[in-house]
């Protein structure tokens, strides 16, 4: 079966200070993978996406990037956190054999990050 | 207008109520929809699909109403359990790629 591992849980930073969290899938190839953040109190706002090494698309323009270095393996980034990054961070996975519409998405439990 | 919206609520509803929850979407192209369940500080989770025919789950309920384009999620005899907050997730229609639009969510609260 498919799982999704993210890690860390919970993370505190100060301003200014980099980034990386990291998320991987083990069960299936060639995932569509997915960079969330929700803050608190409001919806999930898609960041990244991607749909094979290398490939990453871009939502919301910001301070943060994505990087997939490997099929299964999808890395977010900061150089140089603001306070507004602080929020909840999830990545999320769907099978690879989706048409244009999408499918439903599995998720990692998240990371609670906090820049202060 | 938001792409997918839902009344915040929240809910709080005795156990053993029925409790209905609505969400409206705005792309009349859109063509999958889901309810995803997330408790706090959680991952969402897949609570069901929904299907023009509508769909039913144990105590749960969930139909869609395309000509007026809302999503409808009904939950019978409620449990403390069924607490958390439920997203209206509507997949398609967008551009750029595949398009997940999630709701900002409908908190439920069941008191014993």
């Amino acid at each position: 079966s498919q799982t999704i591992h993210q890690w860390p849980a919970t993370l505190v930073q100060p301003v200014g200070s980099p980034l990386s969290l990291e998320c991987t899938v083990e069960g299936t190839s060639n995932p569509n993978l997915y960079w969330y953040r929700q803050a608190a109190g409001r919806g999930l706002q898609l960041l990244f996406y991607s749909v094979g090494i290398g490939q990453i698309s871009s939502e919301v323009p910001q301070n943060l990037s994505a990087s997939r270095p490997q099929d299964r393996q999808f890395i977010l980034s900061s150089k140089k956190l603001l306070l507004s990054d602080s929020g909840f961070y999830l990545c999320a996975w769907e099978p690879p054999d989706v048409g244009p519409l999408g499918e439903k998405l599995f998720f990692g439990s998240g990371t609670q990050l906090s820049v202060l | 207008r938001k792409e997918v919206e839902q009344d915040p609520g929240p809910f709080n509803v005795p156990e053993g109520a029925t409790v209905a929850f609505n969400c409206t979407y705005s792309n009349s192209a859109s063509q999958s929809f889901f309810w995803y369940r997330q408790d706090c500080r959680k991952e969402p989770k897949l609570l069901m699909s929904v299907y023009s025919s509508g769909n039913e789950d144990g105590r749960f309920t969930a139909q869609l109403n395309r000509a007026s384009q809302y999503i409808s999620l009904l939950i019978r005899d409620s449990k403390l359990s069924d607490s958390a907050t439920y997203l209206c997730v509507v997949n398609g229609g967008g551009t750029g790629g595949f398009k997940t639009i999630f709701g900002a969510g409908t908190r439920l609260f069941v008191k014993a």
